[in-house]
């Protein structure tokens, strides 16, 4: 069975930073594309961050480039999300998605975690 | 980047209606639109893949149809687990964009 855990939500004053993690299971995590998707509360889904399978291709949305950064340890089954230089408009849950650019779905999903800039 | 709007925002169902809920690009997407369903509380399903294409395990109601711009995802005979908001998404260039979500309510 497909499982996707992510952890490291939480509480963060503008202009900070917090580190997201993913771990996968029930699939070859380094066979795929890996995505982070977030929806602010009460909003829609936003596509957020998409790594390939070797780390040598990201892509991004514009309103993160710069601050927020994917990356992925294939040997520890895991996805990460780097964000710095945190504001209000990144206050959102989370999602860790299988799939990306070259499958374009996103067919499996994590239960997300939130994260809120307050101060 | 590709603009999804869906139609309507929202509407209300009995059990047993036939519902239709479409998905315009704002430029053509060929057949790469997805649909994903949302429950309360919990994180997005895939539904349907690649215009048309059912996901595994995804009860045969749902059909989806369309290509270039238009395109539409029909549940045939609501059940009460489908109410929930569903969301189409172009897989056709980056940035990944989603449709602003269709909240299917009971009637």
């Amino acid at each position: 069975e497909v499982q996707l855990v992510e952890s490291g939500g939480g509480l963060v004053q503008p202009g900070g930073s917090l580190r997201l993690s993913c771990v996968a299971s029930g699939f070859t995590f380094s066979n795929y594309w890996m995505s982070w998707v977030r929806q602010a509360p009460g909003k829609g889904l936003e596509w957020v961050a998409s790594m390939n399978q070797g780390a040598s291709e990201k892509y991004y949305v514009d309103s993160v480039k710069g601050r927020l950064t994917i990356s992925r340890d294939n040997a520890k089954n895991s996805l990460y999300l780097q964000m710095n230089s945190l504001r209000a408009e990144d206050t959102a849950v989370y999602y860790c998605a299988r799939g990306g650019v070259t499958a374009g779905r996103f067919d499996y999903w994590g239960q997300g975690t939130l994260v809120t800039v307050s101060s | 980047d590709i603009q999804m709007t869906q139609s309507p925002s929202s509407l209300s169902a009995s059990v047993g209606d036939r519902v239709t809920i479409t998905c315009r690009a704002s430029q053509s997407i060929s057949s790469y639109l997805n649909w994903y369903q949302q429950r309360p509380g919990k994180a997005p399903k895939l539904l349907i893949y690649d215009a048309s294409s059912l996901q595994s395990g995804v009860p045969s109601r749902f059909s989806g149809s369309g290509s270039g711009t238009d395109f539409t995802l029909t549940i045939s005979s609501l059940q009460p687990e489908d109410f929930a908001t569903y969301y189409c998404q172009q897989s056709s260039s980056t940035p990944r964009t989603f449709g602003q979500g269709t909240k299917v309510e009971i009637k």
